[in-house]
């Protein structure tokens, strides 16, 4: 496996599940992301991890808990969401944290219904 | 506070012919990248460009930095369809990071 991979690659939930979103990364860098992209907004950046340590987090709501085990893997653990956090998010990563030129996973779709 | 600025928003060209993409930066930075996204799809990197000056070529797309303008240019030569897609400049600064809006080519026949 090369590049970043983020899975599941779509989903649909209802305002009271919860589930979770995985990305990995293959490049060996320090810095992971999530950004949210919606029709209507540009891109969002919600979190930054370097080394495990999360560095930014953009006022993002409470219903979105990230969690960075290792340098390597990123989720995004999702519960009681609303119909407007419906957008494509995105993970990525760089070789230091804000600074560089970003790989980004495929994307995961959420419908939240 | 960094702000990244793209124009036009919407492009909407014929094939064969030529543009322009703008990208407008607030702060000094020598650092500034170009990607591409296709509909439904994810972003890839086309173009780094780390110091002023710096011109980039892939095919029909060019990508020039002017720091002292704070001002990058994404220019494509002789359109053609396969080129349509959302065309994102980014620009780092040591204290942030920040994309701009995108700018949504469509290229006809």
């Amino acid at each position: 496996e090369t590049g970043v991979t983020q899975t599941p690659r779509h989903l649909v939930m209802g305002m009271t599940n919860k589930k979770s979103l995985k990305c990995e990364q293959h490049l060996g860098h320090n810095a992971m992301y999530w950004y949210k992209q919606s029709a209507k907004k540009p891109l969002e950046l919600m979190f930054v991890y370097n080394f495990k340590e999360q560095t930014e987090n953009n006022s993002v709501p409470s219903r979105f808990s990230p969690e960075c085990p290792n340098s390597s893997h990123l989720f995004l653990h999702l519960h009681t969401l609303q119909p407007e956090d419906s957008a494509l998010y995105l993970c990525a990563s760089s070789q230091h944290p804000m600074r560089g030129e970003l790989f980004f996973g495929e994307g995961s779709r959420l419908t939240v219904l | 506070e960094l702000k990244v600025e793209q124009n036009p928003l919407f492009l909407s060209m014929q094939e064969g012919k030529n543009y322009t993409i703008y990208c407008n930066y607030s702060t000094t930075s020598d650092r500034l990248y170009w990607y591409r996204q296709d509909p439904g799809k994810s972003l890839e990197s086309l173009f780094v460009l780390l110091s002023n000056g710096a011109v980039k070529q892939e095919g029909r797309l060019m990508a020039s930095l002017d720091t002292k303008a704070r001002l990058s240019t994404l220019h494509i030569t002789a359109a053609v369809h396969d080129l349509s897609a959302t065309y994102f400049c980014a620009v780092d600064t040591p204290d942030d990071m920040r994309f701009g809006a995108g700018t949504r080519l469509t290229v006809k026949p």
